[in-house]
């Protein structure tokens, strides 16, 4: 069985810092990973996702993940937080196959402080 | 293009009362459609997923049951709602390559 944990439920930042959302994955065969945004009331927006290829994967906002076999993670990073990088963000996790479901963390409420 | 269309946004009903939940997408064929559940500290719980039309898979045992009539279309169905179907139901769909869901917008359910 594949599963994700996200660690740390809320996160605070100040605008401009760095900002480190922590996923670990645990899964039997090589895994596909994805990171979700959500802002409230809505649905989910990919903002990237690694599937066997590059192991550092750059996607949309400025965030960025690193897969990482020998830590079973896969780290979220932005150099510099902006006010609307506030949201929750989800981890999920999958392998390739007919029924691609993906497991969800449990998400990470990002506050960006002025 | 793709897009995924859920409806209604917002509901609010009473315990006892049945409930549909409607799901369509357009600009593709075949997709798998997927309903999950959003509960507040609990993350996404997958309740169902649809590989064709009339292919139901439930991943949780509950009040709920989901129908594919059509390829483009996914109902998320009570006979009778409980205080603790209340969340935020969210389907999505994706092709068989790739991995990545797109979402819809989601409905808010409230049972009171």
């Amino acid at each position: 069985a594949q599963s994700v944990t996200q660690l740390g439920s809320h996160v605070s930042v100040s605008e401009g810092a760095l900002v480190l959302l922590r996923c670990n994955y645990s899964s039997s065969v090589p895994p596909y990973l994805f990171w979700y945004v959500q802002y409230p009331n809505q649905g989910l927006q990919l903002l990237l996702k690694y599937t066997s290829a590059a192991t550092l994967v750059k996607g949309i906002n400025g965030f960025e993940a690193e897969f990482k076999k020998s830590e079973t993670s896969f780290h979220l990073t932005k150099p510099s937080a902006h006010m609307s990088d506030a949201a929750e963000y989800f981890c999920a996790v999958t392998s390739p196959g007919a029924t691609n479901k993906l497991i969800f963390g449990t998400g990470t409420l990002l506050a960006v402080q002025p | 293009s793709q897009t995924i269309h859920q409806w209604p946004a917002t509901l609010v009903q009473p315990v006892g009362s049945p409930l549909s939940l409607e799901c369509t997408v357009e600009g593709t064929s075949n997709p798998n459609l997927y309903w999950y559940r959003q509960a507040a500290g609990r993350g996404l719980q997958l309740l169902f997923y649809s590989v064709g039309i009339g292919q139901i898979s439930s991943e949780v045992p509950q009040n709920l049951s989901a129908s594919r009539p059509q390829d483009w279309q996914f109902i998320l169905s009570s006979k009778k709602l409980l205080l603790s179907d209340s969340g935020f139901y969210l389907c999505a769909w994706t092709q068989r390559v790739g991995g990545e869901l797109f979402f819809g917008e989601g409905s808010r359910l409230t049972v009171l």
